[in-house]
């Protein structure tokens, strides 16, 4: 059974401080996936990573992987009100069930 | 473009009763993917469909099924309903085995079971 692991699971952060939350799985995996869901809301999708050493950034968000750890991180950069939300990692190894983590819910404080 | 869309966004039914969910997936998406999101944790996977045969399927008992369309919508229906089946009830479309295998999912429908 693939299982997601994700830490911290609660972040109380101060605007324009820098953090990152942290993604292990379990086994192999094909794609790691990173989504973002406001209270009420569905899920929003952030990043897509497929390979090792893969690192894609938006805004101040920035997701990397690494598949002979099985961990991947999205650090935070001079963190903003706006980025206050949960986020998820979740990782495939079938082509299609997704396995996410508790989620990390963040929120950046004046 | 047109994102994935659920019906209805609320609703609420009585233990034992029975419910229909709907999804229509992004427009040029072939999979539809449903997963159960209760208060506080990550989704969790329900079953896939792709080309109206399910594709997979994780740990939920048999009266959850569903059907997909050949416009690709799809339907999640629950039977017997449980207090437990109180969740939000999301569904996802990608395209099958190709790039950019994004997963778009759609705003949900909020089940809550009395």
């Amino acid at each position: 059974e693939l299982k997601v692991e994700q830490n911290p699971l609660f972040l109380s952060m101060q605007e324009g401080k820098n953090y990152t939350i942290y993604c292990n799985y379990s086994t192999t995996s094909d794609r790691l996936y990173w989504y973002r869901q406001d209270p009420g809301k569905s899920l929003e999708s952030l990043f897509v990573l497929l390979s090792n050493g893969a690192v894609k950034q938006e805004g101040r968000l920035m997701a990397s992987l690494d598949t002979k750890a099985r961990l991947s991180t999205l650090h935070i950069t001079a963190a903003v009100h706006d980025l206050s939300a949960t986020y998820f990692c979740a990782v495939t190894n079938s082509g299609y069930a997704l396995n996410f983590g508790k989620g990390t819910s963040l929120l950046v404080t004046p | 473009e047109t994102g994935v869309t659920q019906s209805p966004t609320h609703l609420i039914k009585t233990r034992g009763q029975q419910v229909t969910l709907r999804c229509s997936s992004q427009s040029g998406h072939n999979t539809v993917s449903w997963y159960q999101q209760a208060l506080g944790q990550g989704p969790q996977f329900i079953f896939q469909y792709y080309r109206e045969e399910e594709n997979g399927r994780g740990n939920f008992p048999p009266r959850f099924s569903g059907l997909q369309f050949p416009n690709y919508s799809s339907e999640l229906n629950v039977n017997a309903l449980e207090l437990d089946d109180s969740a939000l009830y999301l569904c996802a479309s990608s395209f099958m085995a190709g790039p950019p295998y994004e997963q778009y999912f759609g705003p949900g429908t909020r089940l809550t079971v009395t």
